[in-house]
């Protein structure tokens, strides 16, 4: 199988503080990641690509310094939300894939963001 | 540009009637195909995908999508819907003209709503 675990699955945290997310691939090397949020009823929108070793590749709109993106292995890519603000409350998800366009994505659990 | 529309946000089916989801794409080349359903408060678990060869493509829990090259479609079936059907699936479009980190990109979503 190809397992994606995300930690953590729920976070509260203040306003003005740092909350990291972490994407681990348990199975299998990811050579990329990718990142989404998604908003209530609606659908995933991509955040960043994430290549292991290089610097992600940013979707328009998308703030790269209030989003960092990590991806330091082949089987972790962390996610830091700086200064966190009420706005940034959303549910995030990872994905990985094995390495080829014609492979699915698999995908983690998703991490409750609640900043308050 | 790829895209996917998902034209229906809602489909309501009786248990044990045949089920559709609809799925248009758009992209420059031949595309990779995803269907994947998401649970509340839970990532997306894949489905099926086409990728080349037969347009039926089969899929978990009974799933099966066809290709129509010529309406750009991928329309997500099922022969006997279940209650456990319920939940909300996305359709996913990746180019595999571009390299292995390729984007994903995600329709909008359907709900879908099995009643006893």
């Amino acid at each position: 199988g190809a397992v994606v675990s995300q930690h953590p699955s729920w976070v509260i945290c203040k306003s003005g503080t740092s909350v990291k997310i972490e994407c681990r691939s348990l199975d299998f090397q990811a050579t990329t990641m990718f990142w989404y949020r998604q908003f209530p009823k609606q659908s995933l929108m991509l955040m960043a690509t994430s290549n292991e070793g290089s610097k992600a590749t940013y979707e328009q709109g998308v703030e790269k310094d209030k989003f960092l993106i990590n991806h330091a292995s082949l089987t972790l890519s962390t996610l830091t939300v700086t200064s966190a603000h009420p706005e940034d409350s959303s549910f995030y998800i990872c994905s990985a894939t094995k390495g080829q366009s014609n492979t699915e994505a698999f995908f983690g659990q998703g991490t409750r963001l609640t900043v308050v | 540009a790829q895209s996917v529309a998902q034209p229906e946000d809602q489909v309501n089916v009786a248990e044990g009637n045949p089920l559709t989801v609809k799925c248009t794409y758009s992209v420059s080349g031949n595309p990779y195909l995803f269907w994947y359903v998401q649970y509340p408060n839970r990532g997306l678990q894949f489905l099926l995908k086409y990728i080349t060869g037969d347009n039926l493509v089969k899929g978990s829990y009974g799933f099966e999508a066809e290709f129509n090259k010529s309406q750009t479609s991928f329309h997500l079936k099922k022969p006997s819907a279940l209650v456990s059907d319920s939940a909300l699936y996305f359709c996913a479009v990746r180019d595999p003209q571009y390299s292995s980190a390729s984007k994903i990109i995600f329709g909008s979503g359907t709900r879908l709503s099995i009643r006893p």
